[in-house]
């Protein structure tokens, strides 16, 4: 696609139930990002894929939330048991290369009840 | 850890004035910095991207300046119109190396 694709655009829950959230990045982009933003708040980064190395999980809030990147492509962000407080914009980005200009989806809104 | 800041955090101005944005981050050693652009309940656009060796970036009625020594970047937008109105934010690398530190933004309202 000419762009980062994500779906669904808009998702509510109810506390304690898994969500998973996707993310096509542009097409030959290595770099894929998940970054979430909160009501008010700034963009938080969760996690980055950078081609075949390990992912950098370093920004994950919690061991509820994980992320896989298949085929080098299509991401997916899965967050189990879900809290109220994981209510937030989930944004995804992707870019060429590791240095490159970074390009975003327009987000997947996560509503939980 | 890199910390960035954008000054102010929200702005009013009426059309066709010339404004400047500002946005600080604590640590040099970067090789790229992004200004970018958000509506309401969208994604980011990006607006601009300056590589650490650059000393600014136009596009449009849009200029970006880098001064990377005193940890500063400005962005310019000439005689605003009410469609620039927006959240406007910069982000750079988190020490060095990826991924990227966002501000917490600039709210502009362009009033026609």
């Amino acid at each position: 696609g000419a762009g980062v694709s994500q779906s669904p655009s808009n998702k509510v829950t109810e506390k304690g139930k898994d969500v998973e959230l996707r993310c096509d990045p542009i097409s030959g982009h290595t770099a894929l990002y998940w970054y979430r933003q909160s009501l008010g708040q700034g963009l938080e980064f969760l996690i980055y894929f950078q081609g075949n190395s390990a992912p950098d999980k370093s920004g994950l809030p919690s061991d509820r939330f994980s992320a896989e990147r298949t085929g080098g492509s299509v991401s997916t962000l899965t967050i189990q048991r879900t809290q109220q407080e994981d209510s937030a914009v989930y944004l995804c980005a992707s870019s060429l290369e590791v240095t490159g200009e970074l390009f975003f989806g327009e987000g997947s809104r996560l509503t939980v009840l | 850890k890199q910390e960035v800041t954008q000054i102010p955090a929200a702005l009013s101005v009426p059309e066709g004035e010339n404004l400047v944005l500002n946005c600080s981050f604590t640590d040099s050693a970067i090789y790229n910095l992004q200004w970018f652009r958000q509506d309401p309940g969208k994604g980011l656009t990006s607006l601009l991207l300056i590589q650490s060796s650059q000393r600014e970036q136009t596009s449009g009625r849009l200029n970006a300046s880098l001064d990377k020594s005193s940890g500063r970047s400005t962005l310019y937008i000439a005689a605003s119109q009410p469609g620039d109105s927006a959240t406007y934010l910069c982000a750079v690398p988190n020490s060095g190396n990826t991924p990227l530190v966002f501000g917490k933004g600039t709210r502009l309202s362009v009033i026609a």
